[in-house]
């Protein structure tokens, strides 16, 4: 079975800091995604992560593959109340058909 | 959005009784998967389909049996609910397209409570 361990578990920061959310496996991973789930609803895909070293970038998020394609990281600069949910990593198998998903990250954002 | 709907939303049962959730989707993706998400575990997969008839099970399956007739439908059904089934389930969807990473789309969500 592969794990994903996301850590910090929950993070509670006021407006305006930067934070840094880490999702860690000993298995290799064929692509990483992110998603933030909001209260009531379900998860919304953020981005996905394919090459090993590979960055991207969507606004004020930074998400970063690891080189051996088995951690990834969420960095949020200057974060604002509208960000404040929770984020959970998915690991896709190399059969790409299941997704395993990290406990997650509960952020909240203070105004 | 993609259209994914669950019904019920909410569902409060007793321990023993049958439960059926649904999963209707309008976007005609050949995959469709059953998670439950508790506090501490993020999502974890209970059954998938790849197709009309066509299932397997995943992580948590025990409990559980799926069905799929058509392909906009997906049926969660727990035979003889306990506590343990306590949970949030959500469906998910996804296209599945040859040469390209998946992407799942999911629904809004049930909350069951077993008493």
């Amino acid at each position: 079975t592969q794990l994903l361990e996301q850590s910090p578990q929950f993070l509670s920061i006021q407006e305006g800091e930067n934070l840094t959310v880490y999702c860690n496996s000993s298995s290799v991973f064929s692509s990483l995604q992110w998603y933030r789930q909001e209260p009531g609803e379900g998860p919304v895909l953020l981005v996905t992560v394919v090459t090993g070293g590979e960055v991207k970038k969507l606004k004020r998020l930074t998400f970063q593959f690891g080189d051996a394609r088995k951690d990834s990281s969420l960095h949020i600069t200057a974060a604002q109340p509208g960000d404040t949910g929770l984020y959970l990593c998915a690991g896709n198998n190399n059969a790409g058909n299941m997704l395993t998903f990290g406990g997650g990250t509960r952020l909240m954002v203070k105004p | 959005d993609a259209g994914i709907t669950q019904s019920p939303r909410h569902k409060v049962t007793e321990t023993g009784t049958p439960v059926t959730l649904r999963c209707h989707q309008t976007e005609n993706h050949r995959y469709m998967y059953w998670y439950r998400q508790d506090p501490g575990h993020g999502l974890r997969l209970i059954h998938y389909s790849y197709g009309v008839k066509d299932t397997d099970k995943g992580e948590v399956s025990d409990g559980y049996s799926v069905s799929r007739s058509k392909t906009e439908d997906f049926l969660l059904t727990l035979e003889s609910a306990t506590s343990s089934q306590t949970s949030v389930y959500f469906c998910a969807i996804s296209p599945r397209l040859a040469g390209r990473t998946d992407t799942q789309y999911f629904g809004p969500g049930t909350r069951l409570t077993v008493l």
